[in-house]
């Protein structure tokens, strides 16, 4: 059974650093690229990051280009994403998503969700 | 970015009753279109992908059209359990955007 269980959320205050996780499990982690979506509250869907299977690579939403970094580790089966220069708007349930191809660019799609992790920013 | 706009933002319908919702891509994506579903507290759950391939497990209710820019998502019975937020996702260009939702609930 696939299983995806992010962590590392919580209270942050803005211009603060937050490093989420996402431990996998059920299948093979290097076989697939892997996303971060989240959800502000009430709101929509939005994709922030994608990273193919050997993190070669890479894409970021505009809103957190240059601020967010995500990663993995393949010999940890766990997806990464740093985030740093956190806003209020970036308040939200941050969803890990399992690819259901290999690389970014061979159009898949997200087959597999998270729980989430809630990142709250305020002062 | 592609943007998708999705309609209508909410419905309400009666139990059996032919639902329809619309998304439409700014951009030509092929049929590079996702569709999930969310109900209230849950993570997405993926139904439709490429547009009209139904995911393993899906009940055949479900179905979706479309190519190009102009994209449909039915639910030809609308029962009980269909209760959530629906959102179609353009996966041809990065970033993969997301459309705006379409809440659907019971009359």
């Amino acid at each position: 059974e696939v299983q995806l269980v992010e962590s590392g959320g919580g209270l942050v205050q803005p211009g603060r650093s937050l490093r989420l996780s996402c431990a996998a499990s059920g299948f093979t982690f290097d076989d697939y690229a892997m996303h971060w979506v989240r959800q502000a509250p009430g709101k929509g869907l939005e994709w922030v990051s994608g990273i193919s299977w050997n993190s070669g690579s890479i894409g970021y939403a505009d809103s957190v280009k240059g601020r967010f970094t995500i990663s993995r580790d393949n010999a940890k089966n766990s997806l990464y994403l740093q985030m740093n220069s956190l806003r209020a708007e970036d308040t939200a349930l941050y969803y890990c998503a399992k690819d259901s191809k290999y690389q970014l660019h061979q159009r898949g799609h997200f087959d597999y969700w998270g729980q989430g992790t809630l990142v709250t920013v305020s002062s | 970015d592609i943007q998708m706009t999705q309609s209508p933002s909410s419905l309400s319908a009666s139990v059996g009753d032919r639902v329809t919702i619309t998304c439409q891509a700014s951009q030509d994506i092929s049929n590079y279109l996702n569709w999930y579903q969310q109900k209230p507290g849950k993570a997405p759950k993926l139904l439709i992908y490429d547009a009209s391939n139904l995911e393993t497990g899906v009940p055949s209710r479900f179905s979706g059209s479309g190519s190009g820019t102009d994209f449909t998502f039915t639910i030809s019975s609308l029962q009980p359990e269909d209760i959530a937020t629906y959102y179609c996702q353009q996966y041809d260009n990065l970033p993969f955007t997301f459309g705006g939702g379409t809440k659907v609930e019971i009359k």
